[in-house]
């Protein structure tokens, strides 16, 4: 099965700073990878998606790459701001792998410092 | 459109006990799933089904039952409570199995005594 590796485990930045969180996988044939974000007592909701046929996507402040050759796939936020703080889990999916689903990574706790 | 729904938020279990977490939505979604989420663990996947009828196990099965019997609806039944099943648990659908964005439920929380 599916393996994600997500680093560091807790990111504190001053706000209007980048922040950045990478996720490694395992298996080579993973196809989709979102990004969610969780507050606390909440649900995670997908903030950001990439297919293993694009290298970057962005959104606004958010944007993800992709390197399937190394196998990882990386957020990144600029211009941090209060409303960023959260726990952001990266995700990878294998499509008829044995277990059909998303694999977690074990999440980043952001912590934007006023 | 209520999007996914879980009943209940919150439940205290004995050891031993068994329950129903209820999960329903109502966006004609054909495949649903169960997570649970641990401290400093993620979400790791119990179950999940691609259309009425048909089920599957996930990552961590073991003391757990599914069940689709309508599109609509996807119980996780405990069969016999222990405490390391102690988590918030996590109902998603998306429309299709395939690289679909999951769109999770509020979560239930359960505390195994």
């Amino acid at each position: 099965g599916e393996n994600v590796e997500q680093h560091p485990s807790t990111l504190s930045v001053q706000e209007g700073d980048s922040a950045v969180i990478k996720c490694t996988y395992s298996d080579s044939a993973s196809n989709y990878f979102p990004w969610y974000k969780q507050e606390l007592g909440k649900r995670p909701q997908l903030i950001i998606d990439i297919r293993s046929n694009v290298g970057e996507k962005k959104d606004q402040r958010i944007a993800v790459t992709l390197n399937k050759t190394a196998k990882h796939f990386s957020l990144h936020i600029t211009e941090t701001q209060p409303e960023d703080s959260a726990v952001y889990f990266c995700a990878a999916y294998l499509a008829g792998g044995g277990a059909d689903g998303l694999t977690f990574g074990k999440g980043t706790h952001l912590i934007i410092q006023p | 459109n209520a999007g996914v729904t879980q009943t209940p938020k919150f439940q205290v279990l004995k050891t031993g006990q068994s329950m129903t977490l209820q999960c329903a939505q109502d966006m004609n979604h054909e495949y649903m799933s169960w997570y649970r989420q641990d401290p400093g663990m993620g979400l790791r996947l119990i179950h999940y089904s691609v259309g009425a009828g048909i089920t599957d196990q996930g990552e961590v099965p073991n003391g757990y039952n599914v069940s689709r019997s309508t599109t609509e609806d996807f119980p996780l039944r405990l069969l016999s409570a222990a405490p390391s099943q102690t988590s918030v648990y996590f109902c998603a659908s998306s429309y299709s199995l395939f690289e679909e964005t999951q769109y999770f439920g509020p979560g239930t929380r359960l505390l195994v005594l």
